[in-house]
């Protein structure tokens, strides 16, 4: 069974960054790629990019292209998804998630980490 | 870019049949998938490519895709069917992956 482990919960202040990780068992890592996925507190699912642990590509959302950063590390089948620059509204609860190819469903989820930016 | 159209909610009493709808542009001719969200829980894949179920999905859930149209359909909808629903594509053209509004399912 595939299990997807994420950090806990964030706090941080306007300006600065957070690195969520997300690390998987029970499958092969390299073979699958990461999705993540925020939800803002009242709003719908947002996707913000993924990447490809074997091929080292991520694609991004134009939203967020500048600003977000994923990585893989296939020695700990672990993913982050860095967003710098915070502001209020990127106070959500973000999701990773597994597809086997990209464009494929989401078949495995995350437990979601809560992040919160306040001053 | 591409946009996904779904209805912001449907109420549907117990045991009779819920059906959301998820509209795009020629949306026929990609593979939609359909994810349940309860809050304070993970999403879960209910339905993929248009009409398949993953194991472990009752069969309540059925999809369907023609034209513009998407449809997630929730025979014998019981109480704890009630969460936002969404619909997801890829979208070719762009390389990017692409959710509707979302759906709040109300039972009655």
């Amino acid at each position: 069974q595939v299990h997807l482990v994420q950090s806990g919960a964030e706090v941080k202040k306007p300006g600065s960054s957070m690195k969520v990780s997300c690390k998987a068992s029970g499958g092969t890592f390299s073979i699958h790629g990461i999705s993540w996925v925020r939800q803002a507190p009242g709003r719908g699912l947002e996707w913000m990019g993924g990447i490809s642990p074997m091929l080292g590509t991520a694609k991004y959302a134009q939203k967020f292209q500048g600003r977000v950063t994923i990585t893989a590390d296939e020695s700990t089948s672990t993913a982050y998804m860095e967003l710098n620059s915070l502001r209020s509204e990127d106070t959500a609860t973000y999701y990773c998630a597994r597809y086997e190819q990209f464009g494929d469903p989401l078949d495995y989820w995350g437990q979601g980490t809560l992040a919160t930016v306040s001053s | 870019s591409y946009v996904l159209t779904q209805p912001p909610s449907v109420s549907v009493a117990p045991g009779q049949t819920a059906t959301i709808t998820c509209g795009g542009n020629n949306i026929q001719s990609k593979a939609v998938h359909w994810y349940q969200h309860i809050p304070g829980q993970a999403p879960v894949l209910v339905v993929y490519d248009d009409t398949d179920r993953p194991s472990g999905i009752p069969e309540r859930f059925s999809g369907s895709n023609s034209g513009s149209t998407a449809t997630l359909t929730i025979s014998r909808v019981e109480a704890g069917d009630a969460a936002d629903y969404y619909c997801q594509v890829w979208d070719s053209s762009s390389d990017l992956v692409v959710f509707g509004g979302g759906t709040s399912l109300t039972v009655l």
